[in-house]
């Protein structure tokens, strides 16, 4: 059971809006920055959001991310099949001290 | 170019021992927070273990159980995690991650390609 809840799949067809929530608590989400990581299969996870709603260099303004008290949002507009991938979120915990990562969400182009 | 490859994972019998290495390259590693995050098959994202810069600590308790000594040398460029007394619910992959600063927190900027650890008899 994962500390910040995601649903475990989502999915779009090409050049729909999707996306995908991150659910927490005030001594995680409430309190602190929230990252968004995308997984390919097989592959590293990679940086696609930080700060809440910052995008590293190179990742398309097609990625926005959002936060609203305890809960933060990554949407993907203009979906393409090569967005099919594993995304999770992730926060630093106050309480645990110690990071916490939301379960991961399948998305799916269809 | 911030280069970050780990190795030492294998196949170990439950209470054995392994001790990982991720060596670092293409950034000052000294200044930089440093972390294990581990990935069980089909499974999610699971963070392990910190260590800031001066050689400090943090981990996550429910996952190291004072079973893993995660470590650096900054002459080396290189992070460790010893694991100790395995356990078959430690089979994963396990990735280093380089961690930058933003406010009071911070983002896992780069990531290594991981290495896996099966605990297996």
């Amino acid at each position: 059971q994962s500390v910040l809840t995601q649903p475990p799949s989502a999915s779009g067809t090409p050049g729909q809006t999707v996306t995908i929530s991150c659910s927490g608590t005030n001594s995680n989400i409430g309190s602190n920055i929230v990252n968004w990581y995308h997984q390919l299969p097989g592959a590293a996870p990679k940086l696609l959001m930080y700060g809440d709603d910052q995008r590293p260099s190179g990742v398309p303004d097609r990625f926005s991310g959002s936060k609203s008290g305890t809960s933060a949002s990554l949407a993907i507009s203009g979906l393409q099949s090569d967005d099919e991938a594993d995304y999770y979120c992730a926060a630093w915990d106050a309480n645990l001290e110690g990071w916490v990562f939301g379960g991961g969400t399948k998305l799916t182009v269809l | 170019q911030v280069h970050l490859v780990e190795s030492g994972g294998g196949v170990v019998q439950p209470g054995g021992s392994l001790r990982l290495s991720c060596a670092a390259s293409g950034f000052s590693f000294s200044v930089y927070d440093m972390h294990w995050v581990r990935q069980a098959p089909g499974k999610g994202l699971e963070w392990v273990a910190l260590t800031w810069p001066d050689g400090t600590t943090q981990d996550n308790i429910d996952v190291v159980k004072g079973r893993f000594t995660v470590t650096r040398d900054n002459s080396k460029d290189t992070l460790y995690l010893q694991m100790n007394d395995l356990g078959v619910e430690d089979t994963a992959v396990y990735y280093c991650a380089r961690a930058s600063n933003y406010g009071i927190s911070g983002f896992h900027d780069y990531w290594g390609q991981g290495t896996l650890v099966a605990v297996s008899s």
